[in-house]
């Protein structure tokens, strides 16, 4: 059974602060990682998408990826309130089909 | 605009009633999907689609079926053979299976009485 790890929180950062959101999976022959964002009621939305080792930047986030420790990170630089939501990993697997993790709350305190 | 769009946004059921959850692109996406979403919980996929005609079965696809007659929709029923219905449907695309990012439909909130 294929699976993504999440810790499902909820995590409280102060606003400005940085944001650290994990995910870890059992695939190994995954190939391509992603973070979309979900506010309450609606549907996700891609953050960021990481397919090599190592970081990847766009704005305040960078995605944070180790195939040989089977992780992927994202990090929220300046955190905003409206940076509040749930942060759920997907992990592409050798099928190309995704698998999601639970989601990490995310909550940024004013 | 291009996107994808799903109807209704909440429906209501009555147990032993089928139901089908419209999905339609305009993005000429090939690969289409449905998942559910519970409660505090991540996407399960229910079934998927990589060309019109042909669909395949995900990982909960017991008491649900869908149609491909054409690559713009891929309507799902929810049929009465689904003991728990109630949950939040989402509908993705994705140019091809290689693709990146699945773009996802506002969702369908589907409740049984």
């Amino acid at each position: 059974q294929k699976e993504v790890e999440q810790n499902s929180g909820p995590l409280s950062v102060p606003e400005g602060a940085i944001a650290s959101l994990n995910c870890t999976y059992s695939d190994r022959g995954s190939q391509s990682f992603f973070w979309y964002r979900q506010y309450s009621g609606k549907s996700p939305e891609l953050i960021m998408f990481i397919y090599s080792n190592g970081d990847k930047e766009d704005g305040r986030f960078t995605a944070q990826l180790n195939k040989a420790s089977q992780y992927v990170s994202l990090l929220i630089r300046d955190s905003q309130p409206s940076d509040s939501a749930t942060y759920l990993c997907a992990v592409k697997d050798s099928n190309y089909q995704l698998i999601w993790g639970a989601g990490t709350k995310l909550i940024i305190k004013p | 605009d291009g996107g994808i769009t799903q109807s209704p946004k909440y429906l209501f059921r009555k147990e032993g009633q089928n139901v089908t959850l419209s999905c339609e692109q305009n993005l000429n996406h090939d690969a289409m999907y449905w998942y559910r979403q519970d409660p505090g919980q991540g996407l399960r996929l229910i079934y998927y689609s990589q060309i019109v005609n042909d669909f395949q079965k995900g990982d909960i696809a017991e008491g649900y079926s869908v149609s491909r007659e054409k690559k713009e929709s891929f309507p799902l029923t929810v049929t009465s053979a689904q003991k728990n219905p109630t949950a939040f449907y989402l509908c993705a695309s994705v140019a091809d299976r290689t693709g990146n990012e699945q773009f996802f439909g506002p969702g369908t909130r589907l409740t049984v009485l």
